[in-house]
């Protein structure tokens, strides 16, 4: 099945500086790729996501890049600001696109 | 509209004690799942459901049962609780959209479960 594994576990930047997370997966058949934030005591929420189809993706200050060949896709955050501070999930759909195997997670802490 | 609705909140349980944890969501999604959060873990896959009397295993199903006998529901189930299930448990719901398929995934807000 897939697996997905993710890095670093944490991260610590100050403000105004870029983040960047990367996750690998197992499966070459997955075709759907989403980041998840979950702030402290919140459920995850979806914030940008990216098809195998397209190999990069921007939303205001975030953006999302993938390499099928090597199996590994990224989360970058421009222009960081503490309400940044959460913990990021990557995931990759099984092939089936029925289902999410996420990343053990990046705890993100932007400090002012 | 509520989303999708996790009931209780919180529960604390005794080693072999059963309980049944309740997924409601009012959006008409043909998919649901249920996850366990544990610190350093991130959202490990317990079982989930791609249509009203379906179930299929995720990564982590030992343990647990499910059942999701209308649409709107899912149920998550412990017969005999250990101590080792004790964690955060998360519902979603979702939709698929487009091709490839987006699976856009919304969460309920969690169930603390304690086993002692």
């Amino acid at each position: 099945g897939e697996n997905v594994e993710q890095h670093p576990s944490t991260l610590s930047v100050q403000e105004g500086d870029s983040a960047v997370i990367k996750c690998t997966y197992s499966d070459s058949a997955s075709n759907y790729f989403p980041w998840y934030k979950q702030e402290l005591g919140k459920r995850p929420q979806l914030i940008i996501d990216i098809r195998s189809n397209v190999g990069e993706k921007k939303d205001q200050r975030i953006a999302v890049t993938l390499n099928k060949t090597a199996k590994h896709f990224s989360l970058h955050i421009t222009e960081t600001q503490p309400e940044d501070s959460a913990v990021y999930f990557c995931a990759a759909a099984n092939q089936a696109g029925t289902a999410l195997i996420f990343g053990k997670g990046t705890t993100l802490s932007v400090s002012s | 509209n509520a989303g999708v609705t996790q009931t209780p909140k919180f529960r604390v349980l005794k080693t072999g004690q059963s309980m049944t944890l309740l997924c409601a969501q009012d959006m008409n999604h043909e998919y649901m799942y249920w996850y366990r959060q544990d610190p350093g873990m991130g959202l490990r896959l317990i079982h989930y459901s791609v249509g009203e009397g379906t179930t299929a295993k995720g990564e982590v199903p030992d343990g647990y049962n499910v059942s999701r006998l209308k649409k709107q529901n899912f149920l998550l189930g412990l017969e005999s609780a250990a101590p080792s299930q004790t964690s955060v448990y998360f519902c979603a719901s979702s939709y698929l959209i487009g091709g490839p398929a987006k699976n856009i995934q919304y969460f309920g807000a969690g169930t603390r479960l304690s086993v002692l």
